[in-house]
């Protein structure tokens, strides 16, 4: 069955410090794949998506993700993170209609 | 561009006591849309989509029920509310290209708790 992992629940960065968030997915097929952030009682805004072509793939605010089939991975990356980034991050891998998500990680962002 | 409204935004209701949520969807036509629940620590569970008026399927067995009665519309509903019904209700919309990669955009969600 499909399914998404972000192995860390939380994580603490000072601002200015890079930042890797983890997203292993297990699907049978070349997967279509989302990173979203959601700030406190809102909604989800997508970050960007990978379907295919270059593996690496821009989003807003800075954010890219690097899809590994190899390592079944699409990691998110900052090089340099902002007070404003401080949100969850959900990763989700998409079967026909239906997105499945990660459990989220938590990103505090240290002044 | 499109926009997607949830009401209400928060919303109190005691145990055994009816539901109803309510999604709008404005500038596109024909949307899949979707009801998911966030429950704390646990991320994002699909509870019903629906690809067309009067089409509607249930991803998991619970107490909720939803109906899309216009196009853009879309309701989700419960006859008596349970504690384990509170949580963060969250209604998101995507084009029909029939491309697995439809992105699917959220609205801002409703907090729900039940007491």
């Amino acid at each position: 069955a499909q399914s998404v992992t972000q192995p860390d629940i939380h994580i603490t960065v000072s601002e200015g410090a890079s930042l890797e968030l983890r997203c292993n997915y297990s699907y049978g097929a070349t997967p279509y794949l989302f990173w979203y952030v959601q700030s406190p009682g809102q909604g989800l805004q997508l970050l960007l998506k990978y379907f295919s072509g270059d593996t690496l793939v821009q989003g807003i605010k800075g954010f890219e993700a690097e899809f590994k089939r190899s390592q079944s991975s699409f990691n998110l990356r900052k090089p340099s993170v902002h007070w404003s980034d401080a949100a969850e991050y959900f990763c989700a891998v998409v079967r026909t209609y239906k997105y499945i998500f990660g459990t989220g990680t938590r990103l505090k962002v240290l002044a | 561009s499109q926009t997607i409204h949830q009401w209400p935004a928060t919303l109190v209701q005691p145990v055994g006591s009816p539901l109803s949520l309510e999604c709008t969807v404005e500038g596109t036509s024909n949307p899949n849309l979707y009801w998911y629940r966030q429950a704390a620590g646990r991320g994002l569970q699909l509870l019903f989509y629906s690809v067309g008026i009067g089409q509607i399927s249930s991803e998991v067995p619970q107490n909720l029920s939803a109906s899309r009665p216009q196009d853009r519309q879309f309701i989700l509903s419960s006859k008596k509310l349970l504690l384990s019904d509170s949580g963060f209700y969250l209604c998101a919309w995507s084009g029909t290209s029939g491309g697995a990669g439809d992105t699917q955009y959220f609205g801002p969600g409703t907090r729900l708790t039940v007491l």
